[in-house]
C-alpha cells in the first residue's frame, strides 16, 4: 500500500543521546515536512524539503536536523536529545509545495528522560 | 503567537444531528485552509480544503465556509455518525512554494450513538 512508513513506532532515550527518526514515502512526492505534535499546540512544523537536495526551517527548528538525498527518505536528527523534545513526530508529503494537501505517516512517539 | 486558534477544545453531538467546528485565524495572507481529521495512534488524515478565493467547499457530509473579513472558518458535518468521532485540526496555508502549513490546537469531536 502506498503511504509513508515512519520508524520506529515509538522510543525512549536518554537526554544527551543522538537519535534518527526515519520517514520514507513511495509517492514520489518531490516535498516532505517532519511536525511535532504537543496537547494544546496541535502540529509544529519544524524542517521541510520541497525537493531532493534542498531543506528549509519550519517554525521550531532548533535542536534538529534534516537531509534530503533523494526523492523516498527524509530522516530527522535529534543530535543531542532533551526532555522538551518529547513528543509525537509526523512525516507527511504532497506531490509539490505550494496550496495543496499533504499525506501523514502514523507517527513516531518519542520520550526523551 | 498562535496564528490559527481552535477555541473549542471539545465539542459532543447527538448522531444524525449537524457538529460545527471553529477555527480563527489572524494573519490575512493566508490563502488556503485545510482542515484534517486524526485518530488516536494515526497521522491527520486530509478532510476537506478551501481556496481564499471561495467562500464555501462541499464534499459529501462535509462543508467548509470561510468568512475572510471576520478571519474565521468553519468544517459543518452533516449528518454526524460515531465514526466522525476524532480530533480534527483546521490548517492554514502562508502561501508560495514552500508548502508550510500552520495548524490549530484541534478539537476533539465526540457524536454520541
Amino acid at each position: 500500500i502506498a503511504g509513508i512508513t515512519q520508524a520506529p513506532t515509538s522510543q525512549i532515550l536518554a537526554a544527551g543521546r543522538r537519535m534518527t527518526l526515519r520517514c520514507t514515502q513511495d509517492m514520489r512526492h518531490n516535498a516532505m515536512y517532519w511536525y511535532r505534535q504537543d496537547l494544546g499546540l496541535g502540529l509544529r512544523l519544524i524542517h521541510y524539503s520541497n525537493t531532493a537536495g534542498t531543506t528549509g526551517k519550519g517554525e521550531v527548528p532548533d535542536g534538529y536536523s534534516v537531509s534530503r538525498a533523494n526523492t523516498d527518505d527524509f530522516p530527522l536528527t535529534l543530535a543531542s536529545a532533551v526532555p522538551s523534545q518529547t513528543s509525537v513526530y509526523f512525516c507527511a508529503s504532497s506531490p509539490f509545495g505550494g496550496n495543496q494537501p499533504q499525506h501523514f505517516g502514523d507517527g513516531t512517539r518519542l520520550s526523551i528522560l | 503567537d498562535q496564528q490559527v486558534k481552535q477555541n473549542s477544545p471539545s465539542l459532543s453531538v447527538q448522531e444524525g444531528r449537524i457538529s460545527i467546528l471553529n477555527c480563527d485565524y489572524t494573519n490575512s495572507m493566508f490563502d488556503y485552509f485545510l482542515w484534517y481529521k486524526k485518530y488516536p495512534a494515526e497521522g491527520p488524515t486530509f478532510l476537506i480544503s478551501i481556496s481564499s478565493i471561495k467562500d464555501k467547499n462541499e464534499d459529501g457530509r462535509f462543508t467548509v465556509f470561510l468568512n475572510k473579513s471576520a478571519k474565521h472558518l468553519s468544517l459543518h458535518i452533516v449528518p454526524s455518525q460515531p465514526g466522525d468521532s476524532a480530533v480534527y485540526f483546521c490548517a492554514a496555508s502562508v502561501g508560495g512554494n514552500t508548502g508550510k502549513l500552520i495548524f490549530g490546537q484541534g478539537t476533539t469531536l465526540q457524536v454520541k450513538p
